[in-house]
């Protein structure tokens, strides 16, 4: 079965500070990858995705990843990073539903806080 | 355009009662989703609909969870009875069509006593 792994539940960064957030995932033919982010008390807002093509993709916000298929790695950067970029992270990936439906399959989240 | 609207934000209930949720799609989204999000983990898929019919609710608990998307736009989400361990987030989204990147709701904080 398809799944997600976000190897770091809490990251803090200083703001102005680079900033990696990692996501593993497991699904046997090319992937469909996402980035999402979700602040307090609101829903999920969509980063940027990869479907096909150019590995390294660019998202809103200043954010990118880059999908690397030797690693099923699709890990995701930020050069500076912003007091309002504290948040929580889902990395996901499209897989296999009921009936031969797809459907999203999150990983657990990493958790950023950003200190002044 | 207007995002996914949810009701309510939050619920509070004792165990064995019942909920629901209510969820409006964005407009022209044929596909709706239901997620859980409890504490600490990523949504869970509960259930998804194209139109109104069922594509996939394979992780829906049946015994007390139920969905509905009777005219194929607003859907409402039902717990019967509760249990402790409903305790979570419920998040609605809406996608164009199947398969095309989804818009999620604020969502409705669930808290069972």
């Amino acid at each position: 079965a398809q799944s997600v792994t976000q190897p770091d539940i809490h990251i803090t960064v200083s703001e102005g500070a680079s900033l990696e957030l990692r996501c593993n995932y497991s699904y046997g033919a090319t992937p469909y990858l996402f980035w999402y982010v979700q602040s307090p008390g609101q829903g999920l807002q969509l980063l940027l995705k990869y479907f096909s093509g150019d590995t390294l993709v660019q998202g809103i916000k200043g954010f990118e990843a880059e999908f690397k298929r030797s690693q099923s790695s699709f890990n995701l950067r930020k050069p500076s990073v912003h007091w309002s970029d504290a948040a929580e992270y889902f990395c996901a990936v499209v897989g296999m539903g009921q009936g031969g439906s797809e459907k999203l399959v999150f990983g657990k989240g990493t958790k950023l806080t950003v200190n002044p | 355009e207007a995002g996914v609207a949810q009701s309510p934000r939050y619920k509070i209930i004792e165990k064995r009662q019942s909920v629901a949720f209510w969820c409006n799609p964005i407009s022209g989204h044929a596909t709706l989703y239901w997620y859980q999000q409890i504490l600490g983990q990523g949504p869970k898929l509960l259930i998804q609909f194209q139109n109104n019919g069922v594509v996939d609710d394979s992780q829906l608990p049946k015994d007390r969870f139920s969905a509905e998307r009777l005219k194929g736009v607003d859907s409402t989400l039902k717990i019967q009875p509760a249990k402790l361990e409903d305790s979570a987030v419920y998040l609605c989204a809406s996608s164009l069509m199947l398969n095309q990147p989804q818009h999620f709701g604020d969502g409705t904080r669930l808290s069972i006593l």
